[in-house]
């Protein structure tokens, strides 16, 4: 099993919907959660962070953790083509190393 | 401020050479990281420094895989002998500390073997 699983992409929505990605974990005493976006070619960029249960919400971004099921996800709101790239999720246990999913690769179509 | 910067951006090599990159984190920034992203996957961390000390080596290749940090600042990340598995984008990234600080990363190098 893999330590952090994203929902298999790509996943597609047109301008002004809402995406929504999903992110799930294996390790429970996992602590640290983050979303980062990374554009064709380029590094990897922090949108979002998130440490304990419920909702963060960041502009057109929120960001959803349940530390019971495992699973923390990133919804974005009234998406914009500028939004079209691939969003990593990651996860750390305390003095630990971050575990980044394979990523999903998301299209915004005008 | 100036963001983290590796160089060179681009490298060719044939399998068995070797190759070495160059990163210089953010200023005041104690914190290394050396990250591997094959095509399609995401960044798996090779190795951790915090100042000029390892933390993390665990997923680094030894057999191959080299990294120093001298003075807690630069650091160079080598491959020697080169295979084709390692063609990959090499990502740094620094932060402040471990704990819950921001990773910001640098631009790559991305690495074909052939």
């Amino acid at each position: 099993q893999k330590e952090v699983e994203q929902n298999s992409g790509p996943l597609s929505v047109p301008e002004g919907a809402i995406a929504s990605l999903n992110c799930t974990y294996s390790d429970r005493v996992s602590q640290s959660f983050f979303w980062y976006r990374q554009y064709s070619g380029k590094s990897p960029e922090l949108i979002m962070s998130i440490y304990s249960n419920g909702d963060k919400e960041d502009g057109r971004f929120t960001a959803q953790l349940n530390k019971a099921s495992q699973y923390v996800s990133l919804l974005i709101r009234d998406s914009q083509p500028s939004d079209s790239a691939t969003y990593l999720c990651a996860v750390r246990k305390e003095g630990s190393r971050l575990t980044f999913g394979e990523g999903t690769q998301l299209t915004v179509n005008p | 401020e100036a963001g983290v910067a590796q160089s060179p951006r681009y490298k060719i090599i044939e399998k068995r050479q070797s190759v070495a990159f160059w990163c210089n984190p953010i200023s005041g920034h104690a914190t290394l990281y050396w990250y591997q992203q094959i095509l399609g996957q995401g960044p798996k961390l090779l190795i951790q420094f915090q100042n000029n000390g390892v933390v993390d080596d665990s997923q680094l290749p030894k057999d191959r895989f080299s990294a120093e940090r001298l003075k807690g600042v630069d650091s160079t990340l080598k491959i020697q002998p080169a295979k084709l598995e390692d063609s990959a984008v090499y990502l740094c990234a620094s932060s402040t500390r471990t704990a819950t600080d921001t990773q910001y990363f640098g631009p790559g190098t991305r690495l074909t073997v052939l």
